[in-house]
């Protein structure tokens, strides 16, 4: 079956550093990958996607490739804030059905001023 | 934001009681989703859904049951409540685009 694995956490910064994210897969076919972010007490929403290989998705200063060589999809950001932390899920989507996401076990962020 | 409310917010019940949890969505979404979050497990999918009346099982499907009579709402129902199912309880949908919206948890406790 499909599988998410992401980089154990919790990860703690100050703020101004550079961040990154490991999140690799195994699915079959070209799924499409995601990032979700939780913030304390909220639901799941959607920081950035990417649906075939080669494509950078970007948002808020985020950005992760889709990797098909190394079947990563790494989540970074140049410069953390004190607001980005939160929860870091990455997930994918197979393109034979969309009802079967599968998710990684979340990383927490923690940046420090 | 998508329009996507859950009821109740929260819960605490007791074991072997029955509990009906519901999603509610206004965006005519064709796929709705009910996840369990649990630490060190992530989302762990339960249910979804494709269709009114049209449903199938996640991973963690034991001991939960779902309906989806009107597009807009998902039920999962615990039929006898256990501690292990104890959690937080995300619903989600999403339309052709794959992108899921989750609604803001339902976090029941089961004594």
């Amino acid at each position: 079956g499909n599988s998410v694995t992401q980089m154990e956490g919790p990860v703690t910064l100050s703020e101004e550093a550079f961040l990154t994210i490991n999140c690799t897969y195994t699915a079959t076919g070209y799924p499409s990958l995601f990032w979700y972010v939780q913030y304390p007490g909220e639901g799941l929403q959607l920081l950035l996607k990417a649906t075939k290989a080669d494509d950078k998705g970007s948002n808020k200063g985020f950005e992760a490739t889709y990797r098909k060589e190394t079947t990563s999809f790494h989540l970074e950001k140049g410069s953390v804030q004190v607001s980005d932390s939160a929860v870091y899920f990455c997930a994918l989507t197979p393109n034979t059905n969309a009802g079967k996401s599968t998710f990684g076990d979340g990383t927490t962020l923690t940046v420090k001023p | 934001d998508a329009g996507i409310t859950q009821s109740p917010r929260h819960k605490v019940t007791e074991t072997g009681t029955p509990v009906t949890l519901r999603c509610h969505q206004t965006e005519n979404h064709r796929y709705m989703y009910w996840y369990r979050q649990d630490p060190g497990h992530g989302l762990r999918l339960i249910h979804y859904s494709y269709g009114v009346k049209d449903t199938d099982k996640g991973e963690v499907s034991d001991g939960y049951s779902v309906s989806r009579s009107k597009t807009e709402d998902f039920l999962l129902t615990l039929e006898s409540a256990t501690s292990s199912q104890t959690s937080v309880y995300f619903c989600a949908i999403s339309d052709q685009t794959d992108t899921q919206y989750f609604g803001p948890g339902t976090r029941l406790t089961v004594l």
